[in-house]
């Protein structure tokens, strides 16, 4: 089975900067997603790893290590509009066409 | 503009009903998907289809159903059965889940009970 673990909650102030982790097990692994969500809305795709190393794009970047099991997204001058869930999700094998989710961390952002 | 259309933003049913929600794409991806999110919680996969005629049960089928009779087109029925059917349901699709392409989501349908 999967298991994608992520911090429940994590509250910043605006103009700070934010990490939230995301650790996973799974049976084989191809490819890392991270998608924002806000309330009420359609997740939206931010970034995606599958080498080992940080993928930067703009004031997101995503990291991964595949040999830890583990992923971080990391938000840098942080705005009220970053207010939002982020959710982390897996490919488990190339061909398997299925993504697992994790339940997502709620970030605010405090003026 | 391609996307993901799902109607209707908000449903009601009431006991001992069957309901459909609609998920439509002109994103011409082979892969469709739908979710269930429950407040606080990730999303849940129900059922999935990579291609026309075929679909596969997800984590949480039981008291849903589905279809796939075109490429388009990926809709999705909540039976009497479901007990507890009040959630978000959310459609995607995806370009047959090669390389960094994401999955494309639909801006959801929100489903009550009477």
């Amino acid at each position: 089975g999967q298991n994608i673990d992520q911090p429940t909650e994590m509250t910043a102030t605006e103009g700070a900067i934010v990490q939230i982790n995301c650790t996973y097990q799974t049976s084989g692994f191809n490819g890392l997603f991270w998608y924002q969500q806000h309330a009420g809305e359609a997740p939206t795709f931010l970034s995606y790893n599958v080498l080992d190393g940080l993928e930067e794009k703009g004031r997101f970047s995503s990291f991964l290590s595949r040999s830890k099991g583990y992923s971080y997204l990391l938000l840098k001058e942080l705005q009220m509009k970053d207010s939002a869930s982020y959710l982390c999700a897996v490919r488990s094998t190339r061909n398997d066409y299925k993504l697992s989710f994790g339940a997502g961390t709620t970030v605010t952002v405090r003026a | 503009d391609g996307g993901i259309t799902q109607s209707p933003k908000y449903l009601f049913r009431k006991e001992g009903q069957n309901v459909t929600l609609s998920c439509e794409q002109n994103l011409n991806h082979d892969a469709m998907y739908w979710y269930r999110q429950d407040p606080g919680q990730g999303l849940r996969l129900i059922y999935y289809s990579q291609i026309v005629n075929d679909f596969q049960k997800g984590d949480i089928a039981e008291g849903y159903s589905v279809s796939r009779e075109k490429k388009e087109s990926f809709p999705l029925t909540v039976t009497s059965a479901q007990k507890n059917p009040t959630a978000f349901y959310l459609c995607a699709s995806w370009d047959r889940g090669f390389g960094n392409q994401p999955q494309h989501f639909g801006d959801g349908t929100r489903l009550s009970i009477l």
